[in-house]
């Protein structure tokens, strides 16, 4: 069965620094991987995804993910920060079984801004 | 696209009521599912959709629990004697058919509090 890893249970990082959050998967074929973000009280967003093709994917609000099979990793990252991208972030792999693409999400990411 | 629904977004109930939330997915939408998100931890599938039939059931899914989408519109999720164990966000997402995966459109979530 598939599974995430996400390592990091909580990050703070400054406004206008880099950010990488990381995401592990376990999976027997080629995955299908999201990042998804959370606001406090509030549904999934999803920030981008992985099928197929580049290893590198561009996302909403400036983010951007890498695909490494070697290393079964599909890490989260920004250059730069802003206060608004205080959230949980949470990675997922989609499993297609007869037109089921239910997703399993890791446990998430808190990340916090400071000034 | 007016996005998934979700009514109620909070409901408080007492131990032992039934409670009954509703899903109004992206409207040509014809896969549906629903995830439960407890306090600290990513969604967990608990069943899934397409058009009307419930094709997939998690084992998290207990005979208290029961789903509907009586004409592959919206959706009711319903638990019957509620326990202190089901206080949770109850997450709905919708995607819709294609040859390739289809990422799933959350909505905001029911809270459920069991007192």
């Amino acid at each position: 069965a598939q599974s995430v890893t996400q390592p990091d249970i909580h990050i703070t990082v400054s406004e206008g620094a880099s950010l990488e959050l990381r995401c592990n998967y376990s999976y027997g074929a080629t995955p299908y991987l999201f990042w998804y973000v959370q606001s406090p009280g509030q549904g999934l967003q999803l920030l981008l995804k992985y099928f197929s093709g580049d290893t590198l994917v561009q996302g909403i609000k400036g983010f951007e993910a890498e695909f490494k099979r070697s290393q079964s990793s599909f890490n989260l990252r920004k250059p730069s920060v802003h206060w608004s991208d205080a959230a949980e972030y949470f990675c997922a792999v989609g499993v297609r079984n007869f037109g089921n693409e239910k997703l399993t999400f890791g446990t998430g990411t808190r990340l916090t801004i400071i000034p | 696209d007016t996005g998934v629904s979700q009514n109620p977004r909070h409901k408080i109930t007492k131990r032992g009521q039934n409670v009954t939330f509703r899903c109004d997915p992206i409207s040509e939408h014809n896969r549906l599912y629903w995830y439960r998100q407890t306090l600290g931890q990513g969604p967990e599938f608990l069943t899934y959709f397409q058009n009307e039939a419930q094709l997939e059931k998690s084992r998290l899914l207990s005979d208290r629990f029961s789903a509907e989408r009586p004409k592959g519109s919206f959706s009711t999720l319903e638990i019957q004697r509620t326990e202190q164990g089901d206080s949770a966000m109850y997450l709905c997402a919708s995607s819709s058919a294609g040859t390739g995966y289809q990422p799933q459109h959350f909505g905001d979530g029911t809270r459920l509090s069991i007192l």
